[in-house]
């Protein structure tokens, strides 16, 4: 049963660069696959980051494209997360999650989610 | 882009009905999948593809979808559903975009 497990600071200052990592366990990221990040701001809704297929193709929500970066690591069977330039704004949980059904077809879900973490952006 | 409109709240009695909508434009002719998220806990699949429910999900919940709504149903609510559940589509409209509605806020009374 695959597993998800996000890592990283806690804690960004303003104008910083928000760095999470997500490992992967009881399966391969090389499967057939995209992995995703999403995110709640505290006692709000959740947004979609983007995601990443183990090939190392993207895609990323438009809101966010021009700060975010989502790579792969096949060798350590984990894909992380760079957001740069953050601001309070961008205080939220951050869930990491595999993506299921086909998107060729447009059609998929997220399951399952890490436990996600809080990162909050504060001087 | 595309936009999931959610109640906020429902309030429901135990042992009774919850019927929780998902509206959007023509969302009949896209798949909808439901999450639940209870406090301090990550979201949960209950129902993807509209209607299918993932192993381990009881069978009071179900889905449906037609014209500009989608529909979650929990039949036989007990005290633990109590929770918020979103629902989830692809924004074809959009460059790539998985959308997500506002959330909806189940009390159980």
């Amino acid at each position: 049963q695959v597993q998800l497990q996000e890592s990283g600071p806690g804690l960004v200052k303003p104008s910083g660069t928000l760095s999470l990592t997500c490992a992967v366990s009881g399966g391969s990221i090389s499967s057939s696959n995209w992995w995703s990040w999403i995110r709640q701001p505290p006692g709000k809704g959740l947004e979609w980051i983007g995601e990443i297929y183990h090939s190392g193709s993207t895609n990323y929500n438009p809101s966010l494209k021009s700060r975010v970066t989502i790579s792969v690591d096949k060798s350590k069977n984990q894909f992380s997360l760079k957001l740069s330039s953050v601001t309070a704004a961008d205080t939220a949980v951050y869930y990491c999650a595999r993506v299921m059904g086909n998107i060729a077809a447009a059609v998929g879900w997220f399951d399952p989610w890490g436990q996600g973490t809080l990162v909050t952006v504060s001087s | 882009s595309y936009v999931l409109t959610q109640p906020p709240s429902v309030s429901v009695a135990p042992g009774k009905t919850a019927r929780i909508t998902c509206g959007g434009n023509n969302i009949g002719s896209k798949s909808v999948h439901w999450y639940q998220q209870k406090p301090g806990q990550a979201p949960v699949l209950v129902i993807y593809y509209d209607s299918d429910r993932p192993s381990g999900i009881p069978e009071r919940f179900s889905g449906s979808n037609s014209g500009n709504t989608a529909t979650l149903t929990i039949s036989r609510v007990e005290a633990g559903d109590e929770a918020d559940y979103y629902c989830q589509v692809w924004d074809s409209s959009s460059d790539h975009h998985w959308v997500f509605g506002g959330g909806t806020k189940l009390t159980v009374l």
